[in-house]
């Protein structure tokens, strides 16, 4: 079972990032996955959780509504998360993270990506 | 400021025990399972506890979870200086409906 990232990112205010995360050694979409991001020296921030079935709405942290769109590709087994208006405050590294039980969101992350570092930098 | 409260930092020596705690609320810990996440210096967080007190396969039992109410609790037993990380607690919050974390202990072995 392993969750592999994008590379690390830099953009400029007001711009926006996607960062992918794709799967393997699991049915993709029997796990809900979840994007947690760390700023720098920080704790764990929790973005929202997708379905990569497609069943059921994808759920965001309220903080990030409106910014923030996670999408899923079933053919690459692969989530994406995009975050727009960047700003300074939006430099962190973003894990991708599987839940740890089929078809639920409750019970906690049991695999992580590596992490996706992004700058937001003029 | 976390949803859940944890010490910045524990330390203790090589082969004593630590505990760390997670205190929540009803709409979080006192009402859902509670995990437990590793982060050694410049990695990803592991998984190291669920459901309140189990361990995945891989997990020594050095390791263990507890809860009571809306407080949990990480014990580490005979520390090695490998065990030196960040630790966090985390659960779903019903009135939130999002995922929070305590913001991280540190832990130091002297």
């Amino acid at each position: 079972v392993q969750l592999v990232q994008s590379g690390a990112e830099v953009r400029k205010p007001g711009a926006s990032v996607k960062v992918s995360c794709k799967a393997s050694g699991y049915g993709f979409t029997s796990y809900h996955m979840h994007w947690v991001r760390q700023a720098p020296g920080q704790g764990l921030e929790w973005m929202g959780i997708i379905n990569p079935s497609g069943g059921g709405p994808t759920t965001y942290a309220q903080k990030f509504q409106g910014r923030v769109t996670m999408t899923r590709d079933t053919s690459t087994s692969t989530v994406h998360m995009e975050l727009s208006s960047l700003t300074s405050e939006d430099t962190a590294v973003y894990y991708c993270a599987r839940s740890v039980r089929p078809h639920s969101h409750l019970g906690g992350m049991d695999v992580w990506g590596q992490g996706t570092t992004v700058t937001v930098s003029s | 400021q976390s949803v859940l409260t944890q010490p910045p930092s524990v330390s203790a020596a090589p082969g004593q025990k630590v505990t760390i705690s997670c205190s929540g609320s009803s709409s979080n810990i006192g009402n859902n399972f509670v995990s437990w996440y590793q982060q050694l210096p410049g990695t990803a967080p592991t998984f190291l506890i669920y459901d309140n007190n189990k361990r995945p396969s891989g997990i020594p039992d050095r390791f263990s979870g507890s809860k009571s109410g809306t407080s949990a609790t990480l014990g580490i037993t005979g520390l090695q200086t490998g065990d030196e990380a960040d630790y966090y607690c985390g659960t779903w919050d019903n009135s939130l409906s999002a995922v929070v974390f305590g913001g991280g202990t540190k832990l130091t072995v002297l």
